[in-house]
């Protein structure tokens, strides 16, 4: 089946800079990567995603790249807030396959 | 709408004690799962359901059962419960019948097994 694997497992960054989440996934066949942002004691919530037609997406301060030669994707944060602390989850699935495997999280810090 | 609802938000067992965790949702969405959360593993899929009467094995399904028998509700049963199912449990949901698609999920049941 397939296999994610997530860096860093910690972040810590000052306010203002960015942030980059990198993951890998081991089946070829994946197509849909999607990433969530868990803050303490919350349920996750869907920041992005992306599936294998396009190699990047942006949504405001949030983008996430792909390259599918490589199997790796990446969560990039711009100009990093306080409320942006909070552990983020990167996934990936390929078609015709209900099990969709999770990273094993990043905790991001931003600091004040 | 209440989306992906989980009940109860904690609870305490004893080993062997059976019970069930309650989840339904009102999107009217084919796809439902039951995750765990263990610390520094992620989310692991134990069951999931593309559809009322149809669910299937996950990554660690060992010591749970599901049932659909409709769309709206998802229920988790421990059969005999091990202080290794001490986890934080959640339900998610989604409209497609294959789960690469947006995922909604619930506040999460805290289960501690003593």
């Amino acid at each position: 089946g397939e296999n994610v694997e997530q860096h860093p497992s910690t972040l810590s960054v000052q306010e203002g800079d960015s942030a980059v989440i990198k993951c890998t996934y081991s089946d070829s066949a994946s197509n849909y990567f999607p990433w969530y942002k868990q803050e303490l004691g919350k349920r996750p919530q869907l920041i992005i995603d992306i599936r294998s037609n396009v190699g990047e997406k942006k949504d405001q301060r949030i983008a996430v790249t792909l390259n599918k030669t490589a199997k790796h994707f990446s969560l990039h944060i711009t100009e990093t807030q306080p409320e942006d602390s909070a552990v983020y989850f990167c996934a990936a699935i390929a078609p015709n396959n209900n099990d969709m495997r999770f990273g094993a999280g990043t905790r991001l810090t931003v600091k004040p | 709408n209440a989306g992906v609802t989980q009940t109860p938000k904690f609870q305490v067992l004893k080993t062997g004690q059976s019970m069930t965790l309650q989840c339904a949702q009102d999107m009217n969405h084919e796809y439902m799962s039951w995750y765990r959360q263990d610390p520094g593993m992620g989310l692991r899929l134990i069951h999931y359901s593309v559809g009322a009467g149809i669910t299937d094995q996950g990554e660690v399904p060992n010591g749970y059962n599901v049932s659909r028998s409709t769309t709206e509700d998802f229920p988790l049963r421990l059969l005999s419960a091990a202080p290794s199912q001490t986890s934080v449990y959640f339900c998610a949901s989604s409209y497609s019948s294959y789960s690469n698609q947006p995922q909604h999920f619930g506040d999460g049941t805290r289960l501690s097994i003593l």
